[in-house]
């Protein structure tokens, strides 16, 4: 059974400070890696899809990265700003459809 | 920029009514889900849905849940009876396709409230 972990749970950092967000999961055997933003009570915006077959993608200042083997994932965030600040969720696809979820990231970058 | 709609963005219900939540999912995609996000918790997925029907449910998804797409357009879950428990951040999402190098759209959310 699949099983997705974030860690940290809350990171905060200063302005211009590049970090890493770390997902964690247990069966290798996934099609895809997603990576979402959530803004408080908000839905769920889609930043990055990583296939099984890549190493990593990026989009902007954000750049994921995929390690099948190792079962990892990380999501780097280049230059932060505030507007940055946000829960990221990461989700596993085993090519069900199905996603599942870890428990999210909640970043503060202050100003 | 297609995206995924969910009404309404709200729901107050008393214990045991039934609710529907509804979703209009992007026009060209196939593949239909709902998920939950319980306040401080994760988002579970609920149940998958294409070519009319149930691909898969999780546990959480029991007799009192029902999904449906009664037009082109529309996807609802249907909460028979609710309980406190089921007060929750319902999403909605859809896929154009399953397996590899596919996303998925999520929606805004219906926050229900059971009281």
């Amino acid at each position: 059974k699949q099983e997705v972990t974030q860690i940290p749970a809350a990171l905060s950092v200063p302005e211009g400070e590049n970090l890493v967000l770390n997902c964690s999961f247990t069966d290798s055997a996934i099609y895809n890696l997603q990576w979402f933003r959530q803004d408080p009570g908000k839905g769920l915006t889609s930043l990055l899809l990583i296939q099984s077959s890549q190493r990593e993608q990026t989009s902007g200042r954000l750049n994921a990265s995929l390690d099948k083997s190792s079962g990892r994932s990380t999501l780097y965030i280049a230059a932060s700003q505030p507007g940055d600040s946000a829960t990221y969720l990461c989700a596993a696809d085993s090519n069900t459809g199905k996603l599942i979820f870890g428990q999210g990231t909640t970043l503060q970058v202050k100003p | 920029e297609p995206e995924v709609t969910q009404t309404p963005s709200h729901q107050v219900t008393q214990m045991g009514q039934e609710v529907i939540l509804r979703c209009v999912p992007i026009s060209n995609h196939l593949y239909f889900y709902w998920y939950r996000q319980i306040l401080g918790q994760k988002v579970e997925f609920l149940v998958s849905f294409y070519n009319n029907e149930i691909s898969e449910k999780s546990e959480i998804f029991d007799d009192q849940f029902s999904v449906e797409r009664p037009d082109g357009s529309n996807f609802t879950l249907k909460i028979r009876s609710t309980k406190l428990e089921d007060s929750a951040m319902y999403f909605c999402a859809s896929s154009e396709d399953q397996g590899m190098n596919t996303e998925a759209f999520f929606g805004q959310g219906t926050r229900l409230t059971v009281v």
